[in-house]
């Protein structure tokens, strides 16, 4: 069974980089055909993708979000990883990594396996 | 605001059947069958129910099934049972490049 772990700091001062590490186990991000992505949720509110990676390291991007994320895979590790530079308290939020595709499509928006999610408050 | 609009809440009874809609534009909904929906319960990760529009991922009942009429996505649940009781959201791809998701549905089973 597919499992994905986030792991990071829970508390970032404002003007810092939020930076967060999905670990999978019981499988591998080098599985051809599947992304692997960054969603969150503010407090109380609604979803937002943040961005998706492929074992090659392709990026894709929330144009809203693009010029403050980098997201980066190790193969070697199992792991991707999300940095969000420059944050605010509106980046305040529940962050999820989850997987999706299966058909080398990465804006087949179907994401199967999510992690438990790790808040993270920005606050000085 | 959400790229998709979806009703903030809606209810049934158990046994009954109830729908969900999510509104979005020709440059997401309307122009590409990549629409699905998650369930999401309180403190819980979000679980995917529904995908390309229609399908429905190895596991989830077939109480859920989704459809598509022009700019408008809905999901179906069919003899609602306590345990739907959960926040709704769609998603789809746009033609920006991007994911977006409706700003999610409670449902109340009654």
């Amino acid at each position: 069974q597919l499992q994905l772990q986030e792991s990071g700091p829970g508390l970032v001062k404002p003007s810092e980089t939020l930076s967060l590490t999905c670990s999978v186990s019981g499988g591998s991000v080098s599985t051809s055909g599947y992304f692997w992505g960054w969603i969150r949720q503010p407090p109380g509110k609604g979803l937002e993708w943040i961005g998706s990676i492929y074992n090659s390291g392709s990026t894709y991007y929330n144009p809203s979000l693009k010029s403050r994320v980098t997201i980066s895979i190790d193969t070697s590790k199992n792991q991707f990883s999300l940095k969000l530079s420059s944050v605010t308290a509106a980046d305040t939020a529940v962050y999820y990594c989850a997987r999706h595709g299966g058909s080398y499509n990465w804006n087949q928006n179907n994401f199967d396996y999510w992690g438990q999610g790790t808040l993270v408050t920005v606050s000085s | 605001q959400s790229a998709l609009t979806q009703p903030a809440s809606v209810s049934g009874s158990p046994g009954q059947s109830t729908s969900i809609s999510c509104t979005g534009t020709s440059s997401d909904v309307g122009s590409y069958n990549y629409v699905s929906w998650y369930q999401q319960h309180p403190g819980k990760a979000p679980k995917l129910m529904i995908y390309d529009v229609t399908k429905r991922p190895s596991g989830v009942s077939n109480r859920f099934s989704g459809s598509k009429s022009g700019n408008t996505a809905s999901l179906t649940i069919s003899g609602l049972q306590t345990e739907d009781e959960a926040d709704y959201y769609c998603s789809s791809y746009t033609s920006s490049s991007t994911l977006v998701f409706g700003g999610g549905t409670k449902l109340t089973v009654l």
